[in-house]
């Protein structure tokens, strides 16, 4: 069954340092796999997505992630944390679900908290 | 374009009251979406309806929630009676398709307090 593992629930960095956010992911099928932000009392956006074109995946905002087949890991990183980027961000996997459909199975979260 | 559409933004009931939520779905959008956010959890999925039908309702529970999608466009989301558990985000989504790298598009959400 597929699954999503988010190591940190949460994540501080200062202004201007790197962002690393981990996802490891569990699929029994090559995987299609998302980064989603959520900002405080708003829904989800896409950050990025995964969908087999390329390994490395530039996304909105300066985002960008890594999909390693070999150590079953998405990770996103950005080079340099800005104040706005405070957020929930959620790594989510793709699973069949009835009927020959898909769904999104989501990690559990890490809040990214930037200092100045 | 117009993004998806929620109401309530905010609802608190008593328990074994009863509670519904509406959601507007991206124009043309066909693929539709219920999930249920705890506080500290990521979304879980409730119900998939493509057009008015449900492909998916594995994670509804059935014995309290129901859902519907008249004319495959608005949907509601119905729980009767709430319990104390199911206070959370209720997200509704929809996408354009049905393929796996589809993107879900996410309203704001209702968030519920069951006292």
């Amino acid at each position: 069954a597929q699954s999503v593992t988010q190591l940190g629930s949460h994540v501080s960095v200062s202004e201007g340092a790197l962002v690393l956010l981990r996802c490891n992911y569990s699929s029994s099928v090559p995987p299609y796999l998302f980064w989603y932000v959520q900002y405080p009392n708003q829904g989800l956006q896409l950050l990025l997505k995964y969908t087999s074109a390329a390994t490395l995946v530039k996304g909105i905002n300066g985002f960008e992630a890594e999909f390693k087949k070999s150590e079953t890991s998405f990770h996103l990183t950005k080079p340099s944390a800005h104040m706005s980027d405070a957020a929930e961000y959620f790594c989510a996997v793709t699973a069949p679900s009835s009927g020959g459909y898909n769904k999104l199975i989501f990690g559990a979260g890490t809040r990214l908290a930037v200092h100045p | 374009e117009a993004g998806v559409a929620q109401s309530p933004r905010y609802k608190i009931i008593e328990k074994r009251q009863s509670v519904a939520f509406w959601c507007n779905p991206i124009s043309g959008h066909a693929t539709l979406y219920w999930y249920q956010q705890i506080l500290g959890q990521g979304p879980k999925l409730l119900i998939q309806f493509q057009n008015n039908g449900v492909v998916d309702d594995s994670q509804l529970p059935k014995d309290r929630f129901s859902a519907e999608r008249l004319k495959g466009v608005d949907s509601t989301l119905k729980i009767q009676p709430a319990k104390l558990e199911d206070s959370a985000v209720y997200l509704c989504a929809s996408s354009g398709g049905v393929r796996s790298t589809d993107t879900q598009y996410f309203g704001p959400g209702t968030r519920l307090t069951v006292l």
